[in-house]
């Protein structure tokens, strides 16, 4: 699976926009995006996921740029609960694949 | 949306004891699970896949004998670590994988810290 890239912590204010990149520069024609993020001392939870195209759900947007080398989490409205490690992950999509996470994004959102 | 369970949430042994975690999917079948460590301040590691009815596969520089894995049915996936030391303390988390939930597959249990003194 193709390694990522991501900044290992931002800061963000409540109520506002977090934007959240992603390098994957290496990234192969049938390999998706994913993003995940851990609450502290929890499991991971699933945020969303794409290969081309813009996908958006209750959570986030994903945005992924043309040439599919990077792509932008959105957490259009952060809040205090948005406080937490996202990862970005890359993978091809296929039964029993495992989940390899890199080193991910820690998050702060502050009031 | 798919639920998996982890028991226990947390748990403290004595060093020299062997302690079992148990991973359920709850409204899903789960051919496959995984098992994962995590350090403090430090990203999942993933330890093994749980292959239901066959024998797990070990990533790189996992002790196969130290953490036994079981996966006897198609809900139920258990990790025992075996004469566990301090060093063995961590974060564990599994996943199981919902072979009908695309993308979304992928659900996590809530992790078992475990504590060995």
């Amino acid at each position: 699976d193709a390694k990522t890239t991501q900044p290992p912590s931002m800061d963000c204010a409540e109520g506002r926009a977090a934007n959240l990149p992603c390098n994957h520069s290496t990234i192969s024609g049938n390999e998706y995006v994913y993003w995940y993020r851990q609450i502290h001392s929890q499991g991971p939870q699933y945020i969303i996921h794409g290969l081309k195209n813009n996908e958006t759900n209750e959570m986030a947007s994903l945005i992924i740029t043309e040439d599919r080398k990077s792509s932008t989490l959105i957490l259009p409205h952060a809040t205090l609960r948005d406080t937490a490690v996202y990862y970005c992950i890359v993978r091809v999509e296929a039964a029993g694949n495992k989940l390899t996470f890199g080193g991910g994004t820690r998050v702060l959102v502050k009031p | 949306g798919a639920v998996v369970s982890q028991h226990p949430s947390w748990v403290i042994c004595k060093s020299g004891t062997s302690v079992k975690i148990e991973c359920r999917s709850l409204d899903f079948q789960a051919t496959t699970m995984f098992w994962y460590r995590q350090f403090p301040k430090q990203s999942l590691m993933l330890m093994a896949t749980s292959n239901e009815g066959s024998k797990a596969t070990y990533e790189q520089g996992v002790e196969k004998d130290k953490f036994l894995i079981n996966h006897a049915s198609l809900t139920l996936s258990t990790l025992t670590v075996t004469s566990a030391h301090p060093e063995d303390s961590s974060f564990y988390i599994c996943s199981a994988r919902d072979p009908w939930g695309v993308g979304y597959g992928y659900t996590f249990g809530s992790g078992t810290r475990l504590t060995v003194v």
